[in-house]
């Protein structure tokens, strides 16, 4: 079984459409995030979410948006696409407090927008 | 503003070889320092490093954190093809209780030649 699955793994879009990216985790884990990964590799911290408390990276733009249906689940929708936003999104999960944060990633989502 | 900071940021060797990559941070309020593996996907946990002075190995894998002069190695023995791969690392901060986010650095692309 996957411990940190994304979909889709590919998102193909045209400009100014609205998207979601779906994050599920069996880890059993109380937090999870979104990053971005861009054309250079550089990984980002976007959102970070742990019981009902979001932690938001100021300069991520208010188009990206987090959900979180409960805490197996988080997703991440983005209005109004543009250029810039094409990336690889990769979703994360661990446990909370202590030194205990190791993060688990899932295989990531690329997103291309046209 | 708080970075890490990653060198060499690519590394051409045999097979055979073996390999220390470097990674430096100045950061607030420092947590823990985290190694990850990134081959085409998401990236694969090595090791979370807390103390210094203290040698985390896993296999022909090694790591050690330095916290008076802020840097950690990550050394590679015996280097094989499949160790090649994009090396991260990546700093906890915070204060522990929530959703703290991983802060990246660029990686070092390794490449292990025949």
């Amino acid at each position: 079984d996957t411990a940190v699955s994304q979909t889709p793994k590919y998102l193909v879009t045209q400009m100014g459409n609205d998207k979601s990216i779906k994050c599920e985790q069996n880890l059993g884990h109380d937090t999870m995030y979104w990053y971005k990964q861009d054309s250079k590799k550089f990984l980002k911290i976007m959102f970070s979410y742990n019981n009902k408390e979001l932690i938001i990276n100021e300069t991520v733009p208010n188009r990206f948006s987090p959900k979180s249906p409960d805490k197996a689940h988080l997703n991440l929708h983005i209005n109004s696409l543009e250029l810039g936003d094409s990336a690889v999104y990769f979703c994360a999960s661990s446990r909370s407090g202590g030194s205990k944060n190791i993060q688990y990633f899932g295989a990531g989502t690329r997103l291309s927008v046209l | 503003e708080d970075k890490v900071v990653q060198s060499p940021l690519s590394l051409v060797v045999h097979e055979g070889d073996t390999v220390t990559l470097n990674c430096s941070y100045e950061v607030t309020n420092f947590r823990s320092l985290l190694w990850y593996k990134q081959e085409k996907k998401a990236p694969t946990f090595l090791f979370m490093l807390t103390s210094s002075g203290i040698e985390k190995k896993s296999g022909r894998l090694s790591s050690i954190l330095d916290k008076k002069e802020l840097f950690s190695i990550l050394n590679i023995t015996a280097t094989q093809t499949g160790d090649s791969a994009v090396y991260l690392c990546a700093v906890v901060m915070g204060s522990g209780g929530g959703a703290d986010g991983l802060t990246f650095g660029k990686g070092t692309h390794l490449i292990i030649q025949p």
